[in-house]
């Protein structure tokens, strides 16, 4: 079946521009994440949603980072006044699991920023 | 934050030689997981391994946990040229069981 598919792959922005990245998780898991990779390093989390509930935010670095997912399936996490500092892989995972018991997270292919 | 670390940050070996990456991490967990990214790539689950097992078999893959030394190794036994990626460890935690990772260990398996 499909796996979790994200868009675009890649992405490049001028300073300050507005961005939306878009995540497909497998249809039917509930949770969905979003993390942020820097180069060279380990996934760093950023939030997480309960279906259309966006449960834990505590990982957005700032108030110019937003995410959404209204109907509990699509997610955007959406970037406002882009700093070079946002350059990074985002990745998205979904899994079946509702915190109760802890399942393999599926990972999207990530959307690669680039603020120029 | 990194959970841990892993160690070592890279590894070069020949085909058909085993490559072990050792993990550490810093509270308390329910299970251990590891995680293949190849380059331009998203993660790929490989194995999860609990608190109360210590050790963990998977096809070429062999995963030992000692929550004692809160340390977690992978074996990976006859390595291919397509064994080549990045490897990290990662456990869950928070209310929303995130996941936390290591930096990783870049293996590379020359033909």
């Amino acid at each position: 079946g499909a796996g979790v598919s994200q868009s675009p792959r890649y992405k490049v922005a001028k300073r300050g521009q507005d961005v939306a990245l878009r995540c497909d998780p497998i249809s039917g898991h509930v949770s969905l994440f979003w993390y942020q990779q820097a180069l060279g390093q380990g996934p760093e989390f950023l939030t997480y949603f309960q279906n259309e509930a966006q449960l834990d935010k505590s990982g957005l670095p700032s108030d110019r980072f937003f995410a959404e997912r209204p109907e509990g399936s699509v997610s955007t996490l959406k970037i406002q006044r882009t700093q070079q500092e946002d350059s990074a892989v985002y990745l998205c995972a979904s899994t079946k699991s509702t915190g109760n018991r802890d399942y393999e997270q599926y990972f999207g292919p990530g959307t690669r920023l680039t603020v120029t | 934050s990194q959970q841990g670390e892993e160690d070592p940050q890279a590894l070069s070996i020949q085909e058909g030689e085993n490559a072990t990456m050792n993990c550490s991490y810093k509270t308390s967990i329910n299970n251990l997981q590891w995680y293949r990214q190849n380059s331009g790539r998203g993660l790929v689950h490989l194995i999860l391994i609990r608190s109360n097992e210590r050790e963990k078999h998977s096809g070429r893959l062999r995963v030992t946990l000692d929550t004692s030394k809160k340390s977690s190794s992978l074996l990976i036994t006859a390595s291919r040229a397509a064994d080549t990626a990045s490897y990290f460890c990662a456990t869950p935690s928070g209310s929303a069981r995130q996941l936390t990772f290591g930096s990783g260990t870049q293996l590379t398996v020359l033909p």
